[in-house]
């Protein structure tokens, strides 16, 4: 299976811009996407292939990557955005999640 | 606007199995593949599989074949997954899940259904 590996947490302070790192053990094409989890809550869809942002999604959420290496970015980061982000990746059976990054804010 | 809607939490005994549900609303149910996620408890999640609502057909992460039986009922929207011969290994929230209409992608999400395996 493809392993997505993320950092376990990070701490930003708010109205910083953070970078959420996703690296795959094998190359996903742009089969790549991001999801938000506030505890409790289900997941929420945030950028599919890459870079594309999901209906609704505030555009301070943006990605980038490519081949293994994936990036989440918010500009700038918010009180509400506390939260874990996986990714996910579809080009390799079976689709597989990241272990997620839980967004701390100082 | 589209909604799916799980069944409630369920306490099974090791052994037994379960049938969740997920019911759909809001777009044509028969035209988009709806999966199933598992997520343990503070865990990271899980694709289970998928299942096509017009043909039947389904898509099992090899993991869970043997585990997992997916059904649909077209005539209600509404899908189903069975978990069969349960362990305390399979206590987690499974969710039901709708692709993104423009390209890949869990688009819509139920809010999931806690399974408790104890005796």
């Amino acid at each position: 299976d493809t392993l997505l590996t993320q950092s376990p947490t990070l701490a930003v302070s708010p109205g910083e811009r953070v970078s959420i790192s996703c690296r795959a053990s094998e190359g996903v094409s742009s089969y790549m996407h991001w999801y938000q989890q506030k505890p409790g809550q289900r997941p929420k869809f945030l950028i599919y292939e890459v870079s594309n942002l999901a209906s609704g999604v505030s555009a301070r959420f943006s990605g980038s990557g490519s081949g293994t290496d994936f990036t989440l970015t918010i500009d700038p980061v918010g009180a509400d955005d506390t939260a874990t982000y996986f990714c996910q990746q579809s080009w390799n059976d079976p689709r597989t999640f990241g272990g997620g990054t839980k967004l701390e804010l100082k | 606007q589209v909604n799916l809607q799980q069944s409630g939490a369920a306490l099974v005994k090791p052994g037994a199995s379960v049938k969740m549900s997920c019911k759909t609303s809001g777009y044509p149910f028969t035209g988009y593949w709806v999966s199933w996620v598992k997520q343990s408890l503070g865990e990271s999640l899980e694709w289970i599989g998928e299942i096509y609502p017009n043909s039947g057909t389904p898509n099992f992460n090899e993991k869970f074949k043997g585990k997992a039986t997916l059904t649909v009922d077209k005539s209600t929207s509404t899908a189903y997954m069975e978990l069969s011969r349960l362990t305390s290994e399979d206590s987690a929230i499974y969710y039901c899940s709708r692709r993104n209409s423009r390209g890949p992608g869990f688009a819509f999400w139920g809010q999931g259904t806690l399974v408790t395996v104890s005796s």
